[in-house]
């Protein structure tokens, strides 16, 4: 029953290689977040989706692809994977109809790009 | 420009000992939160302070927010070697393209029992 969960916790891949993350929510939340956190432990948001629509798009290169199936999914693709890319993915979600919610996060996807 | 600066980077304490970080923002903020991050884990959410509020309790956690000075501080009493942990302030600057969640770099405490 965990609340925001992320699959796969570990992902080791060579360069140039297509992957994708997973996250799903059981919160019944209308808005989900990728953030990515480098070596450093910045997290950076990346995108935001609310009711499946994308509401937030940061500078982020377009080999990156958010996906929404629906309002509990929101998967990650990256394309043509690169060193710098390497890092710690989050997932997570809130409600944007309670205003000042707060946010729930999974546990994180650890890329690691060879 | 980057949200939610904390100082200091890294503290380190003795069991017992109170802890406390600062955070900084730049602009005008709906709320402001704090979080904690074990090694290799996730976010957890400790705290939410509103812009119209200067002061908040939730058990050893104490939360200061001064929106003159766009700064908060987390306060944490009796600290415990449990409490290890990075902490992360987060501003909620809800715009028209949606709420979005700031994050600060962070400190890493770390109490020593």
């Amino acid at each position: 029953d965990t609340a925001v969960s992320q699959t796969p916790k570990y992902l080791v891949t060579q360069m140039g290689n297509d992957k994708s993350i997973k996250c799903e929510q059981n919160l019944g939340h209308d808005t989900m977040y990728w953030y990515k956190q480098d070596s450093k432990k910045f997290l950076k948001i990346m995108f935001s989706y609310n009711n499946k629509e994308l509401i937030i798009n940061e500078t982020v290169p377009n080999r990156f692809s958010p996906k929404s199936p629906d309002k509990a999914h929101l998967n990650l693709h990256i394309n043509s994977l690169e060193l710098g890319d390497s890092a710690v993915y989050f997932c997570a979600s809130s409600s944007r109809s309670f205003p000042g919610s707060r946010a729930f996060f999974g546990q994180g996807t650890r890329l690691t790009v060879v | 420009s980057q949200q939610g600066e904390e100082d200091p980077q890294a503290l380190s304490i003795q069991e017992g000992e109170n802890a406390t970080m600062n955070c900084s923002y730049k602009t005008s903020i709906n709320n402001l939160q704090w979080y904690r991050q074990n090694s290799g884990r996730g976010l957890v959410h400790l705290i939410l302070i509103r812009s119209n509020e200067r002061e908040k309790h939730s058990g050893r956690l104490r939360v200061t927010l001064d929106t003159s000075k766009k700064s908060s501080s987390l306060l944490i009493t009796a600290s415990r070697a449990a409490d290890t942990a990075s902490y992360f302030c987060a501003t909620d600057a809800r715009e028209t393209s949606g709420s979005r969640l700031t994050f600060g770099e962070g400190t890493q405490l770390t109490v020593n029992p």
